[in-house]
């Protein structure tokens, strides 16, 4: 079963804005990654954020972590049309195996 | 560096057949997952192989199942095909646990 779980489950802003999207887990973890994924096809790999971390950014994403809390979230600043896909987080449990949640749909507006 | 590439991009089978689906990994990868993708269930775990052994399994019934050869590559294959089946398959490679994955484009089969 999914035990991750993206919110909002959909987004929608204007290009230019910021764009946040929650993550929350039931299990002990390794680290937790990202992915971003465009009109069904192949999952991009965003970040990777490993248990010990709170924060860690790429470009203009930024990724905080709090295991006592079991959430995660991602925020990508500035955002553009390109953005416009359904992002995932994706926690690696104990058995280094990831576990999907339903991911949230983005749509930049122009 | 090539990515990891899927094969079959497009598949459409008829009920009660079978089908394989390749997967190469990005070369020095030796994990490789599969992945199951609807709209109704999202993303399912099927299997990871590394070094030609199975290492994790998901919870699939026994028509699916996978192998991995000495150059990392991967197969998948599907028996007694059924509607439900219809789905994108994923497959992804990793250069270790601890590791982001590199995902294919997908395989997207169609069961008729």
């Amino acid at each position: 079963s999914q035990q991750g779980e993206e919110d909002p489950q959909a987004l929608s802003i204007q290009e230019g804005e910021n764009a946040t999207m929650n993550c929350s887990y039931k299990t002990s973890i390794n680290n937790l990654q990202w992915y971003r994924q465009n009109s069904g096809r192949g999952l991009v790999h965003l970040i990777l954020i490993r248990s010990n971390e709170r924060e860690k950014h790429s470009g203009r994403l930024r990724v905080t972590l709090d295991t006592s809390k079991k959430s995660s979230s991602l925020l990508i600043t500035a955002s553009r049309a390109a953005d416009t896909a359904s992002y995932f987080c994706a926690p690696m449990d104990s058995n280094y195996q990831l576990i999907w949640g339903a991911g949230t749909k983005l749509i930049i507006k122009p | 560096k090539a990515g990891v590439t899927q094969t079959p991009r497009y598949l459409i089978k008829t009920r009660g057949q079978q089908v394989t689906l390749s997967c190469s990994p990005i070369s020095g990868h030796r994990s490789v997952s599969w992945y199951q993708q609807t709209p109704g269930q999202g993303l399912q775990f099927l299997f990871e192989y590394f070094s030609e052994t199975q290492r994790n399994k998901g919870n699939f019934p026994g028509r699916f199942s996978g192998r991995q050869f000495s150059n990392s590559r991967s197969e998948m294959n599907v028996s007694t095909l059924e509607l439900g089946d219809s789905a994108l398959y994923l497959c992804a490679s990793t250069f270790g646990q601890g590791y982001g994955y590199t995902f294919g484009s997908g395989t997207r089969l169609t069961v008729v």
